[in-house]
């Protein structure tokens, strides 16, 4: 089975900007979670979305948001841009969505905010 | 507030040599405990997941113990080779389904 998969891998932008990423996960799982890594934070849970609907939500502003399309696909959306959002961003999914599941992680996308 | 935290930062070791890294954990109540490796600039890879009713579990050169009551899990692994070399993140799942981690222990293995 292919893994988790996330594009763009590499993507800059300046302040102000939105952007777009996308995660698709492991064939079949129905889970995705979403993570922002950051060298002064570490890893910081954003969302989750189980069959379409949001699950679970961090503490992180508005300005970032996501959605699952119907084949499990998942998009966050960053508005507005500030510098402190350049993070290498982790997209992870499990089969049914339960606690006890395994997550499987994508390889990142990491965007620098200039 | 679930507060996880892996002790040491960075750890270099001679190739060969038996380690075990430690991550601990500030409420007890969690559902499960999972190690992660992460390659620099790569995403996480999944090494071991301990659910709270078990006491380790193991893969390979690696063995994870969990004791939940005391807050603590170590990963321990045999015989380290220089393609050990990583940072290695614990990661507690605790209400809901969002995984609260470490900031990682940074593993160089010289041959």
């Amino acid at each position: 089975k292919a893994g988790v998969t996330q594009t763009p891998r590499y993507l800059i932008k300046t302040r102000g900007q939105q952007v777009t990423l996308s995660c698709s996960p492991i064939s079949g799982h129905r889970s995705v979670s979403w993570y922002q890594q950051t060298p002064g934070q570490g890893l910081q849970f954003l969302f989750e979305y189980f069959s379409e609907t949001q699950r679970n939500k961090g503490n992180f502003p508005g300005r970032f948001s996501g959605r699952q399309f119907s084949n499990s696909r998942s998009e966050m959306n960053v508005s507005t841009l500030e510098l402190g959002d350049s993070a290498l961003y982790l997209c992870a999914s499990r089969a049914s969505g339960s606690r006890a599941d395994t997550q499987y992680f994508g390889p990142g996308t990491r965007l620098t905010v200039l | 507030k679930q507060e996880v935290t892996q002790i040491p930062a960075a750890l270099s070791v001679p190739e060969g040599e038996n380690l075990v890294l430690n991550c601990s954990f500030t409420d007890s109540a969690i559902y499960n405990l999972q190690w992660f490796r992460q390659d620099p600039g790569k995403g996480l890879t999944s090494l071991l997941l301990i659910q709270s009713s078990q006491r380790e579990q193991t893969s390979g050169r690696l063995n994870a113990s969990l004791d939940k009551s005391s807050g603590r899990s170590t990963l321990y692994i045999a015989a380290s080779q220089p393609g050990d070399s990583a940072t290695y993140l614990c990661a507690v799942n605790q209400a809901g389904t969002a995984l609260i981690f470490g900031k990682g222990t940074t593993l160089s293995v010289s041959s």
